[in-house]
């Protein structure tokens, strides 16, 4: 399976919004409603931020969103504060089991 | 509380066998799905492993025929058995708990594996 495509990188400043694309094909993210998104700080492990799309986890702020249009699924981030600029991975059920992840992007908080 | 505790990373020669083990707690193994994912430092994660409530398992194709993935439900311990190891296989493992929807809930902390001779 091919990595789901992340632009590397994306900022704004404090209190605005920004938006990272995850580009698959309709073999995983076009074709399932099963995207999720993680969020990574250096040296620490991945934290669950949106799963089956739009959905947050106990405890994830309503400032993170998600989004599906045909193979591209989206995470924008409202209200950007200094505790978001972290790493974000998307990832994708691909069928037969198999899991397939963004090639990441990397937030910066201006 | 869920915790995942990975062990047994290190360095090991190309075409030698390492065993991870992820110590879970909180939760038991046997009823959930687990998978392991491994993260090249300084670049992005792949998945590597799944394996079901039923014990079922699959792979990626990077390593199908080389890893196995087990585990003991007496130690609520999980088990992943890698042979035949590369340079590409060079990563962090990090074990984590599935839950609905295809999501991964937990992480833990990760194991390094450093293949090199």
């Amino acid at each position: 399976q091919s990595a789901l495509t992340q632009p590397p990188s994306a900022s704004g400043s404090p209190g605005q919004s920004v938006t990272i694309s995850c580009t698959g094909t309709s073999s995983d993210v076009g074709g399932y409603k099963f995207v999720s998104w993680y969020q990574q700080h250096p040296g620490k492990a991945p934290k669950l931020m949106i799963y089956e799309v739009s959905n947050r986890p106990s405890g994830v702020p309503d400032r993170f969103s998600g989004s599906k249009s045909g193979n591209t699924a989206s995470l924008t981030v409202s209200g950007l504060q200094a505790e978001d600029e972290a790493d974000y991975y998307c990832s994708s059920y691909a069928g037969s089991n198999k899991l397939v992840f963004g090639t990441g992007t990397k937030v910066t908080v201006l | 509380e869920v915790q995942l505790v990975e062990s047994g990373g290190g360095l090991i020669q190309p075409g030698g066998s390492l065993r991870l083990s992820c110590a879970a707690s909180g939760f038991t193994v046997s009823s959930n799905y687990m998978n392991w994912v491994r993260q090249v430092p300084g670049r992005g994660l792949e998945w590597v492993s799944v394996i079901y409530s039923d014990a079922s398992t699959d792979y990626a194709d990077s390593v199908k025929g080389r890893f196995t993935f087990s585990r003991d439900n007496s130690k609520n311990t999980l088990y992943l058995q890698m042979n035949n190891l590369r340079a590409d296989d060079t990563a962090l493992y990090y074990c984590a708990l599935g839950g609905g929807g295809k999501r991964l809930d937990y992480w833990g902390q990760g194991t390094l594996v450093t293949v090199s001779s």
